[in-house]
């Protein structure tokens, strides 16, 4: 049982490069988010998703595209990286209903010069 | 500006002393208020997730209590020991953030520094 996994572990991207971020779980959770941590400003959600096939936007979802084809994947995409974007994302998941607290990703360091 | 107030933002702690530091969340609409414990390099975990006013939690030397009528709760570190030290997050969820995926609003963590 890995929990939620994270790929890649770090990365640098120059400005207007595209990459994605993937995020799986194997605990058969339903809810899935991405967050970016920056100094002093805790933790911010970008995207979630209640189940496969379904995305919102979070508190700072510009310049960023995410997509759940499968349940245990959650993938969060830069089109168009800026130097902005340079921060610590983690992934989480939940279950729906039973526990509510979220399980916590390992981090992708990105940097964009 | 957080709606979600955590303070303070560091402190440093001696090894055997307690310490407690404080998160303030909006009264209004409130369903739970977590507490993840952060270490370096680490992913967050959660510690207590909390619902109901006059809510305690304990887990070993780390107990948290709520209020929700006026919007806090303390988190509390007893005889603090280097392990201890780590970032202590603290997050609420509204009524209709439960509604809409539970989605949490974190605080900006409170940095503590156990000095052996």
């Amino acid at each position: 049982n890995a929990g939620v996994t994270q790929t890649p572990k770090f990365r640098v991207l120059k400005t207007g490069q595209s990459m994605t971020l993937l995020c799986a779980q194997d605990m058969n959770h339903e809810y899935m988010y991405w967050y970016r941590q920056d100094p002093g400003m805790g933790l911010r959600l970008i995207h979630y998703s209640v189940g496969e096939g379904t995305t919102a936007k979070g508190e700072v979802p510009d310049g960023y595209n995410v997509s759940r084809l499968k349940k245990q994947n959650f993938l969060l995409g830069l089109e168009s990286a800026a130097p902005s974007q340079t921060s610590v994302y983690f992934c989480a998941s939940s279950y729906s209903i039973r526990g509510y607290e979220q399980y916590f990703g390992p981090g992708t360091r990105l940097t964009v010069t | 500006i957080l709606n979600v107030e955590q303070s303070p933002q560091s402190l440093h702690v001696q090894e055997g002393d307690s310490t407690n530091f404080t998160c303030s969340f909006p009264s209004s609409n409130f369903y739970a208020l977590h507490w993840y414990r952060w270490e370096t390099a680490k992913s967050p975990e959660a510690l207590f997730v909390m619902t109901l006013n006059g809510d305690e939690k304990k887990k070993g030397r780390i107990s948290a209590t709520l209020n929700t009528k006026e919007g806090y709760s303390y988190l509390y570190i007893k005889g603090s020991q280097p392990e201890d030290s780590a970032t202590y997050l603290c997050a609420s969820k509204g009524l209709l953030a439960k509604a809409a995926g539970n989605k949490l609003t974190f605080g900006g963590g409170t940095r503590v520094l156990v000095k052996p």
